[in-house]
């Protein structure tokens, strides 16, 4: 079966410091990523989504960025945080595009100060 | 912004009435409709989804319905228990930005 990893669980950074998020899908071959982030009490906001190594697309333009160097491993990056950056990281996989169900990792909770 | 309007935003009912959560999109072409259930602190997890060539889905206490004339759908969830609270959210599908985009949230309390 499939299963989708994330780490760190939790991270408390300053403002300033560079962010290094990390996700990877087993038990599936050449994945749809996503990630997205959830403000607190908010809904999904989708930040970036690959459909293959080296393809990135990027959904809203900000100090964030994506990388994927292998087929099951997505990165989240940035190498100076805001403090509108703090919120509940979500990595997503789905086996084909967006009329697929994409399944959710257990999130990454960020807070910047 | 939303191009999935959500509502309510909250949600209280009594252990055994039924809730009811609706979801309107603006892209006539979106064709998947999955809803999600977040517990505090969890990961979403999906609980049921619709395609647009179905009117409706039921799965146990829960159903989905899908007015694509209309351009709304919403969860039903009948005989409610203290362990469906939780936030709810609806996604479609957005062929403009080949995205799936999410509704803001119904965050329903069961009372018992």
């Amino acid at each position: 079966s499939q299963t989708i990893h994330q780490w760190p669980a939790t991270l408390v950074q300053p403002v300033g410091s560079p962010l290094s998020l990390e996700c990877t899908v087993e038990g599936t071959s050449n994945p749809n990523l996503y990630w997205y982030r959830q403000a607190a009490g908010r809904g999904l906001q989708l930040l970036f989504y690959s459909v293959g190594i080296g393809q990135i697309s990027s959904e809203v333009p900000q100090n964030l960025s994506a990388s994927r160097p292998q087929d099951r491993q997505f990165i989240l990056s940035s190498k100076k945080l805001l403090l509108s950056d703090s919120g509940f990281y979500l990595c997503a996989w789905s086996v084909r595009d967006i009329t697929d169900t994409q399944y959710f990792g257990p999130g990454t909770r960020l807070t910047v100060l | 912004g939303e191009n999935v309007e959500q509502h309510p935003s909250t949600l209280s009912v009594q252990e055994g009435d039924s809730a009811v959560i609706k979801c309107t999109y603006s892209d006539s072409a979106s064709n998947y409709f999955p809803w999600y259930k977040q517990e505090l602190g969890k990961r979403p997890q999906l609980i049921i989804d619709i395609r647009s060539n179905v009117g409706e889905k039921k799965d146990q206490r829960i159903a989905v319905t899908l007015n694509k004339t209309a351009k709304h759908f919403s969860l039903h969830i009948t005989e409610t228990q203290p362990e469906d609270s939780a936030v709810y959210f609806c996604a479609a599908t957005f062929y403009n930005n080949n995205d799936m985009r999410f509704g803001a949230g119904t965050r329903l309390t069961v009372k018992p």
